[in-house]
């Protein structure tokens, strides 16, 4: 089964812009993995932010975007809050089957 | 507005089973695909199973052979029937769905200890 890899931990400074990437073991992310990013804060079930690499949820805060950058998955965070310091998992689709990465802890600092 | 429940968790003994249920309003369960997501506690995501809107499936190594996921299209309800269950299954379990997007339930705690 593939592995799905993410940075640990990230921190960005408030109103600062960090991207956070999603790569996979079988080789580049591309379109055609449908990759997701989901938001996770202490103690909510997670959300979706982000899906099919580009697309945004009503829910989904501008500041925002989905990406491929050099064979991986990007989520783009451009004018950070401290409501956005959470977890950030991508969500990789190999047909029928899907991974997960290990997620992001992203501190806003 | 698409809404999904889950229920069906508890507390059950190793070898023990359980059979978890999501409830969907607002989405339509036959055309498009359904994940069961697990989270141990202090640890990350993990996809236990999947069903296409074609009615293929997958299931997670940890899970192949226990594990059994339905739909009841009719009644718009996912199932997951959990088998000769372990100690490591213990984890809150959501139901996702995913159409234009995904849409993620409250999840459900499932405890497997004697």
């Amino acid at each position: 089964q593939a592995v799905v890899t993410q940075e640990p931990s990230l921190t960005v400074s408030p109103g600062g812009t960090v991207t956070l990437t999603c790569g996979s073991s079988t080789g580049g992310v591309t379109s055609g993995h449908y990759p997701y990013w989901i938001q996770q804060k202490p103690g909510q079930a997670p959300r979706t932010l982000i899906y099919d690499t580009t697309n945004k949820h009503s829910w989904t805060p501008a500041r925002f975007s989905g990406s491929l950058l050099g064979g991986k998955a990007a989520l783009t965070l451009s004018g950070a809050q401290p409501e956005d310091e959470a977890e950030y998992y991508c969500l990789v689709s190999y047909n029928s089957a899907r991974f997960f990465g290990g997620g992001t802890k992203l501190t806003v600092l | 507005e698409v809404q999904l429940m889950e229920s069906g968790g508890g507390l059950v003994q190793p070898g023990g089973f359980l059979r978890l249920s999501c409830a969907v309003s607002g989405f339509t369960l036959s055309t498009n695909a359904m994940t069961w997501v697990r989270q141990a506690p202090g640890k990350g995501l993990e996809c236990v199973s999947v069903i296409s809107g074609s009615g293929d499936t997958f299931y997670a190594d940890s899970v192949k052979g226990r594990f059994t996921i339905s739909r009841d299209n009719s009644g718009n309800t996912l199932s997951l029937l959990m088998e000769t269950l372990r100690a490591e299954d213990t984890a809150v379990y959501y139901c996702v769905g995913h159409g234009a997007g995904s849409f993620w339930g409250q999840g459900t705690l499932v405890t497997v200890s004697s």
